[in-house]
């Protein structure tokens, strides 16, 4: 069946413009994970979604940030005023629940660049 | 909080070698242990897991031992093969009681073999 998929694949913005990245997790997942991956920081969690709701937003780096999901599927991650230090490769994971033994499953990531 | 620390890269051997990469964990709870590996211009893709202490994981000739002991998940091949080139990420998840089983991961190992 079909993975997770992400969209755009590459986003190149201007400093100051806002973005939104998009995942489409694997039906029936019900947890969904975004993470962001840069040279710096290495893998670091941004949030987590059960269902449309965001137990934890722990991870995300300032108030720019936002997340939605909507009808436990396609989940919008939005960076706003985007900054030069949010360039990084973001990623999107799902998995059937959020049980801690349970896999998650990776998209390709959508890569981000701020000029 | 939850950490990992897997050793430093770049790890170049040659094909056939006999391949270890360490990973410690510090969590609280009692985590589920994950190795994550990345190919070139790949996704992110689960490599094995354990979820309890003593558990060992394994897949494509790769094993890591749950050693909560020594709080260790250490990754092991007997013979590497070209095709292994890739970067290895080791992974905990720990839930408890109302927090998300986000993944936390290491800094990745980059493996190079060599003909």
């Amino acid at each position: 069946g079909a993975g997770v998929s992400q969209s755009p694949s590459n986003k190149v913005t201007e400093k100051g413009k806002d973005v939104e990245l998009r995942c489409d997790p694997i039906s029936g997942h019900t947890a969904l994970y975004w993470y962001r991956q840069s040279l710096g920081q290495g893998l670091e969690f941004l949030i987590y979604f059960q269902g449309n709701s965001a137990p934890d937003k722990s991870g995300l780096p300032s108030d720019r940030f936002s997340a939605e999901r909507t009808g436990g599927s396609v989940s919008t991650l939005t960076i706003q005023r985007t900054q030069q230090e949010d360039s990084a490769v973001y990623l999107c994971a799902s998995s059937w629940d959020p049980q801690p033994y349970n896999e998650q499953f990776f998209g390709p990531g959508t890569r981000l660049t701020v000029l | 909080g939850d950490s990992v620390t897997q050793m430093e890269g770049p790890v170049t051997l040659s094909e056939e070698a006999f391949l270890t990469i360490n990973c410690t964990y510090t969590a609280t709870g009692y985590p589920s242990l994950f190795w994550y590996v990345q190919y070139p211009g790949e996704g992110l893709q689960l490599l094995l897991k354990a979820t309890k202490a003593d558990d060992k994981g394994s897949n494509k000739g790769f094993e890591a031992t749950y050693r909560k002991e020594t709080t260790s998940f250490h990754l092991e091949k007997g013979s590497v093969q070209v095709s292994d080139s890739a970067v290895y990420f080791c992974a905990l998840s720990a839930s408890q009681t109302g927090t998300a089983s986000k993944l936390t991961f290491g800094t990745g190992t980059r493996l190079q073999v060599t003909l």
